[in-house]
């Protein structure tokens, strides 16, 4: 398995723009999580999905961050409009089903390192 | 919800020390407690857990400890070298979700 993949890697952008952070969790995993870390805040739940359904998005800071999860193999979170405050880089997570060997074993992917100027 | 408070921020320690990390939790409902470790520019990654019904958990050169009457657990490596370096971070599973903590970074020189 090529672990949770997660575009792109790097983004550069200007304020009041669009970014739309992608991620593809590790097949099986029914569990998909969104974390942004900052050196300030360390490493910061934004949103998590049971089966592609939003469960918890206490998180999410603002209106401006939105996430989706379509099917099983694919996820977005969405800033609009982004700011500068809004730099960091966000990871995507996933986790196997409860009950396993492996329950509870969050992978992570690579992040996206995200910069707003 | 959980909170999770980890100590020191910053450890310095001489290849073939020790290193303790600290963390401790706030719900008592917690029974999963895994380490991240995550090196510069990369991901966190899991390098060993535990949960409630142990008290100790040992692979190779690291090993976890925990207190659930004292709600804190504890990281230890013994004979540290220079790519032991990175950040730790320490997690606990409340409803079911992971709460981090903050991080420590380790440096081994």
């Amino acid at each position: 398995d090529a672990g949770v993949i997660q575009s792109p890697r790097h983004e550069v952008t200007e304020m009041g723009q669009e970014v739309t952070l992608r991620c593809k969790p590790i097949s099986g995993h029914n569990s998909l999580f969104w974390y942004r870390q900052t050196m300030m805040r360390g490493l910061e739940l934004l949103i998590y999905f049971n089966n592609n359904v939003p469960i918890d998005d206490s998180g999410m800071p603002e209106d401006r961050f939105s996430a989706k999860m379509p099917n099983a193999s694919f996820s977005t979170l969405k800033i609009q409009p982004s700011e500068p405050r809004d730099s960091a880089v966000y990871f995507c997570a996933s986790r196997t089903p409860g009950g396993s060997s492996g329950a509870n074993v969050l992978t992570f992917g690579a992040g996206s390192r995200l910069t707003v100027l | 919800g959980e909170n999770v408070e980890q100590h020191p921020s910053t450890l310095s320690v001489q290849e073939g020390d020790s290193a303790v990390i600290k963390c401790t939790y706030s719900d008592s409902a917690s029974n999963y407690f895994p380490w991240y470790k995550q090196e510069l520019g990369k991901r966190p990654q899991l390098i060993i857990d535990i949960r409630s019904n142990v008290g100790e958990k040992k692979d190779q050169r690291i090993a976890v400890t925990l207190n659930k009457t004292a709600k804190h657990f504890s990281l230890h490596i013994t004979e540290t070298q220079p790519e032991d370096s990175a950040v730790y971070f320490c997690a606990a599973r409340g409803d079911s979700t992971l709460t981090f903590g903050k991080g420590t970074m380790l440096l081994v020189s």
